[in-house]
C-alpha cells in the first residue's frame, strides 16, 4: 500500500495555464505538507496543513493555493503558472502538529515543467 | 541566517566505508534528520539525532555533536542501491526543518 501519494508524476503545461496537483496519505496523520524542491536540490517548505486547517504558508505567491477537504488530503492548485515554477513538488504528511517534530513521509513527487 | 553545509558530490568503491559530512547554523537545535533520495523518487527518513553520540542502526549510523553544529552520516559495507542524495535537515528551535541541498553519493564497482 502506498503511504502518501501523489499525482501526475510529470506534469508540462504551457505559460499562464492553471493546473492541480493532487495527494492522498492513509497513515492516518495529522499533518501534510507541500514542499518544493527547486534545481539546486533544496526542499523548501510551503504549506502545511493540520487537520483541515494552515499552519504555515511560507511567503509563496497567492497564485499557489492549497485545498484540504479532509485531513487524508491535500491538494495544491497553481493559477498563472510562470517559468520559474519548473520544480519538482513533494507531498508530505507526519503524526505530529510541528513540522520537525517527528519524520516526514513523502510523495513520489510531481516534476512540474512550465514552457 | 540558518543553513546548512554538505559536500556536493561523494565518490565511494563498492564494500568501503564513506562518511557524509553535515554541519549546520540554525536559531536554536531540536534534533537533526538524515534522508536518502533515489535519483526521482521521494526522500526517506534514515536517522534522527537529538543528543550527542553515534545511533546505529544497520549498515548506516548517524554521529551528532551538538557543540560543534556537525553530524555525519556513515555507510558502510558500501553496496551499488546506496547510490542516492543524502539529505541533512536541522530543527530548529520553532520546529522548522532547515534542509541542506543534499550529497549525491556515486558508488562505483
Amino acid at each position: 500500500d502506498t503511504a502518501v501519494s501523489q499525482t501526475p508524476k510529470y506534469l508540462v503545461t504551457q505559460m499562464g495555464n492553471d493546473k492541480s496537483i493532487k495527494c492522498e496519505q492513509n497513515l492516518g496523520h495529522d499533518t501534510m505538507y507541500w514542499y518544493k524542491q527547486d534545481s539546486k536540490k533544496f526542499l523548501k517548505i510551503m504549506f502545511s496543513y493540520n487537520n483541515k486547517e494552515l499552519i504555515i504558508n511560507e511567503t509563496v505567491p497567492n497564485r499557489f493555493s492549497p485545498k484540504s477537504p479532509d485531513k487524508a488530503h491535500l491538494n495544491l492548485h497553481i493559477n498563472s503558472l510562470e517559468l520559474g515554477d519548473s520544480a519538482v513538488y513533494f507531498c508530505a504528511s507526519s503524526q505530529d502538529v510541528i513540522e520537525g517534530a517527528t519524520e516526514a513521509f513523502f510523495g513520489q513527487g510531481t516534476r512540474l515543467t512550465v514552457v | 541566517g540558518q543553513n546548512i553545509d554538505q559536500p556536493t558530490e561523494m565518490t565511494a568503491t563498492e564494500g568501503a566505508i564513506v562518511q557524509i559530512n553535515c554541519t549546520y547554523q540554525t536559531s536554536g537545535f531540536n534534533g537533526l534528520f538524515w534522508y536518502q533520495q533515489h535519483a526521482g523518487e521521494a526522500p526517506t527518513f534514515l536517522s534522527y539525532n537529538v543528543l550527542d553520540g553515534l545511533e546505529e542502526k544497520g549498515r548506516f549510523s548517524s554521529f551528532l555533536s551538538r557543540s560543534k553544529g556537525y553530524s555525519y552520516l556513515l555507510l558502510k559495507e558500501l553496496q551499488m542501491k546506496d547510490s542516492a542524495s543524502y539529505l541533512c535537515a536541522a530543527i530548529n528551535s520553532n520546529y522548522q526543518l532547515i534542509w541542506g541541498a543534499g550529497t549525491k553519493l556515486i558508488i562505483k564497482p
